[in-house]
């Protein structure tokens, strides 16, 4: 099984302040790994797949970079709305297809 | 418009069964491989059980195999997951989940449910 591993686990930002989230995979997976956020009471939404690409609809200043073992999701210019936690998910090879155990960002 | 809703969830005692449903509406269905993801409470995400678009292909995760079946039918539009012998750790909220791309069986989920609570108690 694939163990991704998220840091940090909680992060307390400043609006307009950039967020950087890292995801490293137990193992190589290619650029099979995606982003979603999850608001308090909501479900998962998706913001990037196979680790840069974007996804209409979400933000632009969501992006993702990556591959191999290490990823990363940046946001830049924090905005209010964005306060949420983030998780990393692989999708390499066969299942189990594992998350990240979560980021939690805090605004400020 | 894309809709998942899932239906099902209840309090059930321990090594009690419990059948969920989730019902797809806006996308075709039978293009796209469906998956069960579950959260307990304050916790992450976990991968349940994937089943594929003609529902000739299922996985489990380890902690469900041999207990949970998950199945589909196409003419209904629905997915389903048949839950036996519960423990109190399947306590959680279950989703379902679209896969992306046709034909694809793999993550990553595009489209969500909101979720059935299901908890395991005496």
């Amino acid at each position: 099984e694939i163990v991704l591993t998220q840091s940090p686990d909680f992060q307390s930002v400043t609006p307009k302040e950039k967020v950087t989230i890292t995801c490293r995979a137990s193992q190589s997976i290619g650029s099979s790994l995606h982003w979603y956020q999850q608001k308090p009471d909501q479900s998962p939404k998706l913001l990037i797949k196979y680790a840069s690409q974007s996804i209409s609809g979400v933000p632009s200043r969501f992006s993702g970079s990556g591959s191999g073992t290490d990823f990363t999701l940046t946001i830049n210019s924090l905005e209010a709305e964005d306060a949420a936690t983030y998780y990393c998910h692989q999708s390499s090879s066969l299942p189990p297809w594992t998350f990240g155990q979560g980021t939690k960002v805090e605004i400020k | 418009e894309v809709q998942l809703v899932e239906s099902g969830g209840v309090v059930v005692q321990p090594g009690g069964s419990l059948r969920l449903s989730c019902a797809a509406s806006g996308f075709t269905f039978d293009d796209y491989a469906m998956h069960w993801v579950r959260q307990a409470p304050g916790k992450g995400l976990e991968w349940v059980s994937l089943i594929s678009w003609d529902g000739g292909s299922t996985y489990y995760a380890d902690s469900v195999k041999g207990r949970f079946t998950i199945s589909r039918d196409n003419s209904k539009n629905s997915l389903y997951l048949q839950m036996n012998s519960l423990r109190a750790e399947d306590t959680a909220l279950y989703y379902c989940a679209k896969s992306t791309i046709v034909g694809a069986t793999t993550p990553p989920f595009d489209y969500w449910g909101q979720g059935t609570l299901v908890t395991v108690s005496s």
